[in-house]
């Protein structure tokens, strides 16, 4: 089944630990994306990456960090430092880096902080 | 700024009357526009684009570029069409700028 798959879709911490969310894709895509979806303020860009072993910030990549040692792989972790880490998280990818292609999505991660 | 608005957060309509859905768009540039749309318990999902210039599932949407709109339109709702609907901007620096959402309701 081709696509992407995150994980793990649910996850609770408690403050001050760190949590790293899984994004793998086998549709041989040069871009992926990690994006923050909260109540009544859509998608915001935290992370980008258009080839392997390079990434870009989005507008909210404060108290977070991402690598990409791997075409399939995009792992997002969580540090202590984001303030507000309870949300869900979405991965998606598109098969060039142009933002003119279609973005596939996962079924994301919901992250609560206890 | 780059900035995508939709002006709707939930809307209402019967089935079979006409749907529109709004969004504006704020870019200096020459935009890419897309509209995605999410079920429920599915994966957020393309619905259309406007450079494709076709209707996907009887939905079809305009860029305007004098009113920089893009707003999406159905003559005639169906309760499958029941979901969330994103509008999103192709921008500069290969990012994609998403409206907040408008959860559309089609009463039977």
């Amino acid at each position: 089944d081709g696509g992407i798959t995150q994980s793990p879709k649910y996850l609770f911490r408690k403050e001050g630990q760190n949590v790293t969310l899984s994004c793998e894709q086998n549709l041989n895509h040069d871009a992926m994306y990690w994006y923050r979806q909260d109540p009544g303020q859509g998608l915001r860009l935290i992370y980008y990456s258009q080839i392997v072993n390079d990434f870009q910030k989005g507008d909210i990549a404060e108290g977070y960090s991402v690598s990409r040692e791997k075409k399939e792989s995009f792992p997002l972790t969580v540090t202590s430092a984001q303030k507000n880490p309870t949300a869900f998280y979405l991965c998606a990818s598109s098969i060039w880096g142009g933002a003119t292609g279609e973005l596939f999505f996962g079924e994301g991660s919901r992250l609560t902080v206890l | 700024a780059q900035r995508v608005t939709q002006p709707e957060k939930l809307l209402s309509v019967f089935k079979g009357a006409p749907v529109e859905l709004k969004c504006n768009y704020s870019y200096s540039g020459s935009p890419e526009l897309f509209w995605y749309v999410q079920y429920s318990r599915q994966r957020l999902q393309l619905l259309l684009r406007h450079i494709s210039r076709e209707s996907i599932k009887g939905f079809t949407a305009d860029l305007n570029k004098g009113e920089t709109s893009f707003h999406l339109k159905k003559p005639f709702a169906q309760e499958e069409d029941s979901a969330m609907y994103y509008c999103a901007l192709g921008g500069t620096g290969n990012q994609f700028y998403f409206g907040t959402g408008t959860s559309l309701t089609v009463i039977p």
